[in-house]
């Protein structure tokens, strides 16, 4: 699997965007890049995902680098229910195990 | 959709009594299966999955391990709980070719 790295930490205020970047240099072809998100005491839930294209849902959008070494996960407006730790996976499709890494803690001030 | 029961929610064990968490899924059929365990303030480790019925990967050596009876149940034991055991539990279940996945409410372990 491809190696992750994101901030440990970042911190914004609610009602303002929220720009979370990953590094995938190590990315393959084949890899899709999913986001998930850990909310407070709860189990992780998927958010997004991509290959190549920027992808948007009601969540969040995903910008993809055109070398796909990097994304970012954006949060249009911020709300308190988005403070959570936020995970970046890259992973061939079809892979049978998901593994997390450490994820960036979202801190948001009202 | 997919929903995923675990049960219970909290559970307090004494070290060297055994355990069993119970997973079931509804709302698909032969998913992949894992268990994960998330120890205070750490990451997600990846314990056990499966892809089927009898199938169960390793991801971890520990005195924990996994069975699937049926297509959507996923069981994990242990014989004698050490306190290192101690951590919230998740399930979770995806499809056959990579799909999100879904996950469980969690269990949390506390051995004493």
């Amino acid at each position: 699997d491809a190696k992750t790295t994101q901030p440990n930490s970042m911190e914004s205020n609610e009602e303002e965007p929220v720009h979370l970047p990953c590094n995938h240099s190590t990315i393959s072809g084949t890899d899709y890049i999913h986001w998930y998100r850990q909310l407070p005491s709860q189990g992780p839930e998927y958010v997004i995902h991509g290959l190549t294209s920027n992808v948007n849902n009601r969540m969040a959008s995903l910008a993809i680098a055109e070398d796909r070494k990097s994304s970012t996960l954006i949060l249009h407006r911020a709300t308190l229910r988005d403070a959570a730790v936020y995970y970046c996976i890259p992973t061939f499709q079809g892979a049978q195990k998901l593994v997390f890494g450490q994820g960036t803690r979202l801190t948001i001030n009202p | 959709s997919q929903t995923i029961h675990q049960w219970p929610a909290t559970l307090v064990q004494p070290v060297g009594s055994p355990l069993s968490l119970e997973c079931t899924v509804e709302g698909t059929s032969n998913p992949n299966l894992y268990w994960y365990r998330q120890a205070a303030g750490r990451g997600l480790q990846l314990l056990f999955y499966s892809v089927g019925i009898g199938q169960i990967s390793s991801e971890v050596p520990q005195n924990l391990s996994a069975s699937r009876p049926q297509d959507r149940q996923f069981i994990l034991s242990s014989k004698k709980l050490l306190l290192s055991d101690s951590g919230f539990y998740l399930c979770a279940s995806s499809g056959q070719f990579y799909s999100p996945l879904h996950f469980g409410n969690g269990t949390r372990l506390t051995v004493t």
